[in-house]
């Protein structure tokens, strides 16, 4: 089984400020990881996802994540963000073994960009 | 393309009532799955289908729910005897198969169901 922590349930941050969000998973097998952001009122949509190879991943609206082993990290970080940053981000595992790919979700980190 | 709908958007129903809540996935999805976004647990699996293969049903937290794929294509999650702590999103999202690995999931907009 696997379990997934995002430390901060909730992180305000000014426009153009750099942001980072964090991730920990714990996991007997080797996982995929993925980063899922959902504006209000909508379902959840792919950033980024980690399978294999380069450890630092690059996604969609300028995020990146980097892949830790050592520590089971996967922050996810942004240089810069705008105002319509402001969503909730969702850090998810899933065993690699199972071909079915079901998502082990965190709890969620909501984004609030300030002017 | 048309992405993942579920219907009905919102659902109010009081304790004791079955419900059904439907998912038509993105087409030529072979995969699809049911989750469930609460404020107590977050955001859960409940189910899998994948092709003609037997569900995986390792997420149902009860035998008031239960879930069918017609045709390979759209699903209906039944919840039978519906119960406060049932109120949450429930989320569908399909994906492809690529390779033996089941591809991204999309995910519709989510039922918002509230029981009485």
């Amino acid at each position: 089984a696997q379990s997934v922590t995002q430390l901060d349930s909730q992180v305000p941050v000014f426009e153009e400020a750099p942001v980072e969000l964090r991730c920990n998973y714990s996991s007997s097998v080797s996982v995929y990881l993925f980063w899922y952001v959902q504006y209000p009122n909508q379902g959840l949509q792919l950033l980024l996802k980690y399978l294999s190879g380069s450890t630092l991943v690059k996604g969609i609206n300028g995020f990146e994540a980097e892949f830790n082993k050592s520590q089971t990290s996967f922050h996810l970080r942004k240089p810069s963000v705008h105002i319509s940053d402001t969503a909730e981000y969702f850090c998810a595992v899933s065993d690699i073994r199972n071909a079915g790919n079901m998502l082990t979700f965190g709890g969620g980190t909501r984004l609030m960009v300030k002017p | 393309g048309a992405g993942v709908s579920q219907s009905p958007s919102n659902k109010v129903t009081e304790k004791g009532k079955d419900v059904e809540l439907r998912c038509d996935p993105i087409s030529g999805h072979t995969a699809l799955y049911w989750y469930r976004q609460s404020l107590g647990q977050g955001l859960e699996f409940l189910i899998y289908f994948q092709g003609n293969s037997a569900p995986d049903k390792s997420g149902l937290p009860s035998d008031r729910f239960s879930a069918e794929r017609t045709g390979g294509s759209v699903s209906t999650l039944t919840i039978q005897r519906t119960q406060q702590e049932d109120s949450a999103v429930y989320l569908c999202a399909s994906s492809q198969l690529a390779g033996g690995y089941t591809d991204t999931q999309y995910f519709g907009p989510g039922t918002r169901l509230t029981v009485l």
